[in-house]
């Protein structure tokens, strides 16, 4: 089964700084790879897909990258509306896993 | 506009049953594969189950399988998940997925507002 290692588990920032968090698969998963926002009390949303696309009605200040077993989500402009736990996830053959989430957080 | 809202959680004894429903509206409920994802309290997200958008292919976690079934009406739009022989472990929000394809892949592109199981005697 694929694992994800996502990091960091949680951070703190100020408004208007770039946060990048992390997330490695232990084996090959090509692009193959979404970023999740989840707001406290709410259902997840879906922000980027294939590891670089934004999903439609999406900030730009929200990106992603990699590919294969190295992938990063970033953050670019910090904004108060952005507080929420964001997560990594495989998708193509169950079973489909997750990363174990990352929590941030305003300074 | 895409709906997704679950229904059928509650309080149940460990080894009891449950029947999870997610009615769906706004899309062509058949043309689109479904999936249940769970949350247990103040933890991350787990899938649980996927099926298709025919209900002829179906997939699910080691940790339910035997115990949960995931099945769909069509004719209904509606999603269910049948759990049987709940552990403590079972206890969580359990979310419904639309995904973005008929075939199962494990992309949630939409998901419901989830519906909360409370496993406890």
């Amino acid at each position: 089964d694929i694992q994800l290692t996502q990091s960091p588990s949680s951070l703190s920032a100020s408004v208007g700084d770039t946060v990048t968090i992390t997330c490695q698969a232990n084996e090959n998963i090509y692009n193959y790879l979404n970023w999740y926002q989840q707001k406290p009390g709410r259902a997840p949303k879906l922000l980027i897909y294939d590891a670089s696309n934004l999903e439609t009605g999406v900030p730009s200040r929200f990106s992603g990258s990699g590919s294969g077993t190295d992938f990063t989500f970033t953050i670019s402009s910090l904004q108060p509306e952005d507080i929420a736990t964001f997560y990594c996830q495989q998708y193509g053959d169950p079973p489909y896993s997750f990363g174990q989430g990352t929590k941030v957080e305003i300074k | 506009e895409v709906q997704l809202l679950e229904s059928g959680g509650g309080l149940v004894q460990p080894g009891g049953s449950l029947r999870l429903a997610c009615a769906a509206s706004g899309f062509t409920f058949s043309s689109y594969a479904m999936s249940w994802v769970r949350q247990s309290p103040g933890k991350g997200l787990e899938w649980v189950s996927s099926i298709s958008g025919s209900g002829g292919s179906t997939f699910s976690a080691d940790s339910v399988r035997g115990r949960f079934s995931i099945s769909r009406d069509n004719s209904k739009n509606t999603l269910y998940l049948q759990i049987n022989s709940l552990r403590d472990e079972d206890m969580a929000v359990y979310y419904c997925a639309k995904e973005v394809g008929a075939r199962t892949m494990g992309f949630f592109h939409f998901w419901g507002q989830g519906t909360l199981v409370t496993v406890s005697s």
